[in-house]
């Protein structure tokens, strides 16, 4: 079946620090793999994706790599900013249907 | 994308009385999805809902519990019935994710915090 594991939290660092938010999963077939993240009393918002193996979704100076000899989506972001205080969840969707499989979330707070 | 128009936005309801959630999509989408988050836990599918047929539920739901209603293309309502403190949780909204010529990212309302008290 589907899941996906994601790093638990809370995760807190301090304004300027590198961040790793591990994320690895279980599929069928070759699912496409998703960042959204949760902003305080807002839905969630798509902050990156990757739709194959090898590709690289970036945005807003976030990474991640789909690999899939790990089995792997790592959200990475070299210096991390007080704005980017969050929930981040790692998503997979299946290409044999439309549904979503989310990580339990990753709480980040960036101290000044 | 799709901007997703979703309220209330948190509510407090007593237990055995039931809740609608409204979800407004500003454009036309077979599909939508209704979400619950439950405290600490992950997103979980609960049905999907298309236009002119009847909703889909996911295992460990039911229309009884969870019946919803989606009269057009761009509307659809959730209602949690007969409410115990257990159904406290984030419900959400969603439309997107195709099939077929390639999966595409999905788009949420902003949620409805509901506790039953």
């Amino acid at each position: 079946g589907n899941s996906v594991t994601q790093m638990e939290g809370p995760v807190t660092l301090s304004e300027e620090a590198f961040l790793t938010i591990n994320c690895t999963y279980t599929a069928t077939g070759y699912p496409s793999l998703f960042w959204y993240v949760q902003y305080p009393g807002e839905g969630l918002q798509l902050l990156l994706k990757a739709t194959k193996a090898d590709d690289k979704g970036s945005n807003k100076g976030f990474e991640a790599t789909y690999r899939k000899e790990t089995t792997s989506f790592h959200l990475e972001k070299g210096s991390v900013q007080v704005s980017d205080s969050a929930v981040y969840f790692c998503a997979l969707s299946s290409n044999t249907g439309n549904q979503f499989y989310f990580g339990t979330g990753t709480s980040l707070t960036v101290i000044p | 994308s799709a901007v997703i128009s979703q309220k209330p936005s948190r509510d407090i309801c007593q237990r055995g009385t039931s809740l609608t959630i409204q979800c407004q999509v500003d454009s036309q989408v077979t599909m939508m999805f209704w979400y619950r988050q439950q405290p600490g836990q992950s997103l979980t599918l609960i049905a999907t809902a298309n236009q002119g047929s009847e909703a889909t539920y996911e295992s460990g739901f039911v229309i009884d519990k969870f019946p919803i209603s989606r009269p057009n293309l761009t509307f659809s309502t959730l209602t949690v019935s007969n409410m115990s403190p257990e159904d406290s949780s984030i419900y959400l909204c969603s439309v997107g994710g195709g099939t077929g010529w390639g999966s595409t990212e999905a788009f949420f309302g902003q949620g409805t915090r509901l506790t039953v008290v």
